[in-house]
């Protein structure tokens, strides 16, 4: 029972380099997430989407893109890196009609 | 919008001694409520949830939680912390709103278990 998945844990980028954080579930869940998580401000979220080909911008957009082509897949694509974007990233889905969110462990970005 | 607070960054107890966390929240309806727990380089487990009901709701490793709405508090409650407790500690507020399930979370409470 796989879950949530984020690839990959660990990353590191030069200031102006482009990644995409891979996200995916293997529970058939409509809604997927991506949070960001910084000391002293809990996490906050980035971008959402309620299905595929449907995404929308959460509390914290800037800087980042997504698209939403499977309802298994949610990339998050980082277009140029900066140092504020150093962060634990992290991705989670819930069933449409299930509040309860499931979260995926993790990918630690540091932007240098 | 809504919002949740945690006045306590860190919170430091005895193996054995009672533990509670604090929990404010700001929501113009019933709010669903959750505790999540984070241990060091992992991710977010679920806690317990308060959807509706009984005010006092248990979770998972021996945590409990009470709602109460003339506090707008969602306190979590342990009567006996153990050494594997520490851990950093989220409450969140759900708001279903036409876009999406989003949780907003508190800045989180940090515990440390002295031994």
């Amino acid at each position: 029972n796989a879950g949530v998945t984020q690839t990959p844990k660990f990353q590191v980028l030069k200031t102006g380099q482009s990644m995409t954080l891979q996200c995916a579930q293997d529970m058939n869940h409509e809604y997927m997430s991506w949070y960001r998580q910084d000391p002293g401000m809990g996490l906050r979220l980035i971008h959402y989407s309620v299905g595929a080909g449907i995404t929308d911008q959460g509390e914290v957009p800037n800087g980042y893109n997504v698209s939403r082509s499977t309802t298994e897949d949610f990339p998050l694509r980082l277009l140029s890196a900066a140092p504020s974007q150093t962060s634990v990233y992290f991705c989670a889905s819930s069933l449409r009609d299930q509040n309860i969110q499931y979260f995926g462990a993790g990918t630690r970005l540091s932007v240098l | 919008a809504q919002s949740v607070t945690q006045p306590d960054i860190h919170i430091t107890v005895s193996e054995g001694a009672s533990l509670e966390l604090r929990c404010n929240y700001s929501y113009g309806a019933t709010p669903y409520l959750f505790w999540y727990v984070q241990s060091p380089g992992q991710g977010l487990q679920l806690l317990l949830k308060y959807f509706s009901g009984d005010t006092l709701v248990q979770g998972i490793k021996g945590f409990e939680a009470e709602f109460k709405r003339s506090q707008s508090s969602f306190n979590l409650r342990k009567p006996s912390v153990h050494w594997s407790d520490a851990a950093e500690y989220f409450c969140a507020v759900h708001a279903l709103t036409g876009g999406g399930n989003k949780l907003t979370f508190g800045t989180g409470t940090q515990l440390k278990v002295e031994l």
